[in-house]
């Protein structure tokens, strides 16, 4: 089936660095991606539309310049949370549409957990 | 996108069956329902996806009335390892973004 792949499955960061997650579709090409972002018992908060060759669309309240995504080829996106601070410590999940030839809805990546101290 | 009402958690016991309903009154025409499950540090996993009627697959059924206003997840005897959150999503496919409702939090009990 369809394969998103998340890299790093966790991280913990110093406060004022940067981190770079990386969301890969495996066995399909993706124009559009997502990413979520998911604090403990909570639900999954879209926090921006990953475009392949374009800008992203970011949510209401999503800051753009701290979340950088870059979405250069239709396999890969990337999320770079910019100078962290403790408070984005949360779990990021990324997901894909496969197109025709594969069953079911988005795929979703295994999601990767933020610390930062 | 149509919003989702579910129970927010529900127990039940292993080999038990296990209905979780989800109503979305404003689903529109080209509107399918789809339910992912997750597990604790986990992305979300599809389960099922339909439009009208019923449909089945290897995990679980789903039932959607004539109105399709609501709809009926089906985990048919569950076991420990179905404790997970439910989510129900409706939208028209295709590329566009989905927003995730507070799903429905399944303790399976021994």
């Amino acid at each position: 089936g369809a394969v998103v792949s998340q890299h790093p499955s966790r991280v913990i960061c110093k406060s004022g660095t940067s981190v770079k997650i990386e969301c890969r579709s495996l066995d399909f090409q993706a124009t559009t991606m997502f990413w979520y972002r998911q604090f403990p018992k909570k639900s999954l908060m879209l926090m921006a539309t990953s475009n392949e060759g374009s800008k992203a669309t970011y949510e209401q309240g999503v800051e753009k310049d701290k979340f950088l995504i870059n979405h250069a080829s239709l396999t890969l996106s990337t999320l770079t949370v910019t100078s962290a601070h403790p408070e984005d410590s949360s779990f990021y999940i990324c997901s894909a549409k496969p197109g025709q030839g594969f069953a079911g809805g988005y795929t979703f990546g295994s999601g990767t957990r933020l610390t930062v101290v | 996108l149509a919003k989702t009402t579910q129970p927010i958690s529900m127990d039940s016991y292993e080999g038990q069956e296990v209905n979780i309903t989800c109503s979305h009154n404003n689903i529109a025409t080209n509107d399918y329902i789809t339910w992912y499950q997750q597990f604790p540090s986990q992305g979300p996993r599809f389960i099922i996806q339909g439009y009208k009627t019923k449909v089945t697959n290897e995990v679980a059924s789903l039932f959607i009335p004539a109105d399709r206003k609501s709809s009926t997840l089906s985990l048919p005897r569950v076991s420990l390892s179905d404790t997970a959150v439910y989510y129900c999503l409706v939208g028209p496919g295709g590329d566009d973004k989905i927003i995730f409702g507070k799903g429905t939090r399944l303790h399976i009990l021994p």
